[in-house]
This record gives structure tokens, sequence and C-alpha cells, in this order.
């Protein structure tokens, strides 16, 4: 069955203070891993895809990087607005987009 | 990337009637989704909506109460039926591109 774990649940950061949040999955032939920014009261935000372990991807502070078993989302030195819930899912051979619970992250001034 | 509009945006409904979620995307999509995300939660598939098809649903959602409209490339409809308090939750309409998969802002539907 496929699955997908993300860690912490909850992550609180001073503005500046770089960290990586996970996501472990598995699943029977990945077609793709997909990191989603979702902010209260809105859909989820498209941020990366992910096809093969080694890649690697950036968009302004964020980082997105793939192993055959996990995902990071790192962040380099986060601002306020970069607080929001990160969802992290996988497609596999059923097709399905498969998510994680979230990490929800604070950056505080 | 498609744009997906998706209204109402929020709704309060009494218990047993129905409320149907209109999703519209700017754009030709050949497949379109349903989610649901309850308080806290994070995204559990309810059906693919396919264009000439009936709509294929996931394990723990039946048509009678989700049942679901793909009248053409660009538009779906879900209906929550009979609805109770616990189907109080988000319900969100996805549609793939090239870029992905689109979300709408989501339905805040609240049954009091």
């Amino acid at each position: 069955e496929d699955q997908v774990t993300q860690s912490p649940e909850a992550l609180r950061l001073q503005e500046g203070e770089s960290s990586s949040l996970n996501c472990s999955y598995t699943v029977s032939g990945l077609r793709g891993l997909f990191w989603y920014r979702q902010d209260p009261g809105k859909g989820p935000e498209f941020l990366f895809t992910l096809y093969s372990a080694g890649e690697e991807k950036e968009k302004e502070r964020l980082k997105a990087t793939l192993t055959k078993k996990e995902s990071f989302l790192h962040i380099t030195a986060p601002k306020p607005e970069d607080s929001a819930t990160y969802l992290c899912a996988v497609q596999g051979n059923t097709g399905k987009l498969i998510f994680g619970q979230g990490t929800t992250l604070q950056v505080k001034p | 990337s498609a744009v997906i509009s998706q209204k109402p945006s929020r709704d309060i409904c009494q218990r047993g009637t129905s409320l149907t979620i209109q999703c519209q995307v700017d754009s030709q999509v050949t497949m379109m989704f349903w989610y649901r995300q309850q308080p806290g939660q994070s995204l559990t598939l309810i059906a693919t909506a396919n264009q000439g098809s009936e709509a294929t649903y996931e394990s723990g959602f039946v048509i009678d109460k989700f049942p679901i409209s793909r009248p053409n490339l660009t538009f779906s409809t879900l209906t929550v039926s009979n609805m109770s308090p616990e189907d109080s939750s988000i319900y969100l309409c996805s549609a793939t591109d090239t870029y992905g998969y689109t979300f709408g802002s989501g339905t805040r539907l609240t049954v009091v």
C-alpha cells in the first residue's frame, strides 16, 4: 500500500533559521513526488515535482531533494511569509495522489 | 498551470439536506478529482471524474452519498447528499495538467 509520512508535524523557527522538512514514502512504481504549500482556508499551491532519486529543485528559499525512500524540503533563511502547512504527496502505479499529513511551519520575526 | 474556480467557497447546511459544489477549469483537462480534507487532516481522495464515463470512487465513498457529474472537459460537480455533521469538511477539486496537479481553493462545509 502506498504511504506517505511527514515529519515533524509542526515546526517553529525564528526568521532566518534554516531547517528541513522530511517526507518518507513507500510506493509501488514512483511516478512523481509532489510538494505543496497550503495556507489556511485555501487549496494546496503547487511547489515542486520530483521524478527520480537524486533530483533536486529550487524556488526562492525552498529546495526539494529526493532519494529512493524520502524527500526533504529545505528552507533557507525563512521569512514569516513562509509560514504555512507543507504537504508531500506521491503518485505510484495506481495513478492516485497519496498525501502525507503535512508539516505546519511557523516562522516568527 | 490550469486555474480552477470552485464554488461555493463556504456554506452552512442543515443535516439531511444536500449541497452541490461546482468546479470550473480554465482549460480542458482529462482527469478531475475530488478530495476531502477533514479538520486538521490531510487530503483524502473521494473519486476521480472522467468526462463521458462514471466517476471512480475510492474505498469508503459511494455514489449515492457523493454523486459526481462531469459533463465536459472543463467542469465537474460534487454533491454531498443527506448531510450529517460528520460531513463537515473542506472539499477540494483538482485537475491534472502539464505541471502536475492543480487545486481549487476549496469549499468549507459545515453541517449543523
